[in-house]
């Protein structure tokens, strides 16, 4: 089975431009998460999502952080206008509701830099 | 108060040697699993093992064993026969509420440098 595909991997662009990160969950996983991570403050999760529909996004920063989860096989996370401030590393994970372990598998990462 | 709680910045370790990674936490939840996640220079987050509050047993996945003490509320990660290519960055993470599926968020430690030296 294929992994969390995200895309871009890497993203350079400048400050004021609009980022659009994208996400494949793992087929049959129900649940989507959106994380942030910098130096400064780890690992934070910006949202999440539970069969397509956002349940709790008191993780992101600001109205320019937007997500969307259309269908069950992908999910994007805007930012509009960028600043600097934003550049991290974006990782989608995904996981199945209520297994045993209920482990989130994560994606390999966007890496975005904000000119 | 910080939910997961790991002391150490930074581990060095000789390989073939076991190394113990720290890890404490913090919850009143009855209900709860523990997580260990490898980061890789490469960046992606890698899921190693897998502790629940009610296991009646400390998890093992190969050279990874989780020394489970729920009393003193730690989950130390236990790498075993160290290799080089476990050097990595070792997250620890809290879920609460796991029986009723309600609790959802994954809370992360700050993380744990390890260095395998020859």
């Amino acid at each position: 089975d294929a992994g969390v595909i995200q895309s871009p991997r890497h993203e350079v662009t400048e400050m004021g431009q609009e980022v659009t990160l994208r996400c494949k969950p793992i087929s049959g996983h129900d649940y989507l998460f959106w994380y942030r991570q910098t130096m400064m403050r780890g690992l934070e999760l910006l949202i999440y999502f539970n069969n397509n529909v956002p349940i709790d996004d008191s993780g992101m920063p600001e109205d320019r952080f937007s997500a969307k989860m259309p269908n069950a096989s992908f999910s994007t996370l805007k930012i509009q206008p960028s600043e600097p401030r934003d550049s991290a590393v974006y990782f989608c994970a995904s996981r199945q509701g209520r297994t045993s372990k209920e482990t989130q598998y994560f994606g390999p990462g966007t890496r975005l830099l904000v000119l | 108060a910080q939910k997961i709680t790991q002391t150490q910045p930074g581990m060095f370790v000789q390989e073939k040697e076991a190394v113990t990674l720290d890890c404490t936490y913090d919850t009143s939840d009855p209900s709860y699993g523990l997580f260990w996640y490898k980061q890789p220079s490469s960046g992606e987050m890698i899921f190693l093992i897998y502790q629940g509050s009610y296991d009646q047993q400390n998890a093992t996945e190969g050279r990874y064993s989780l020394n489970f003490q729920k009393a003193r509320k730690s989950a130390n990660l236990v790498i075993s026969a160290s290799q080089l290519g476990d050097s990595a960055m070792y997250f620890c993470a809290m879920r609460e509420d796991i029986l009723t599926g309600g609790g959802n968020k994954l809370t992360f430690g700050t993380g744990t440098q390890l260095k395998v030296e020859l």
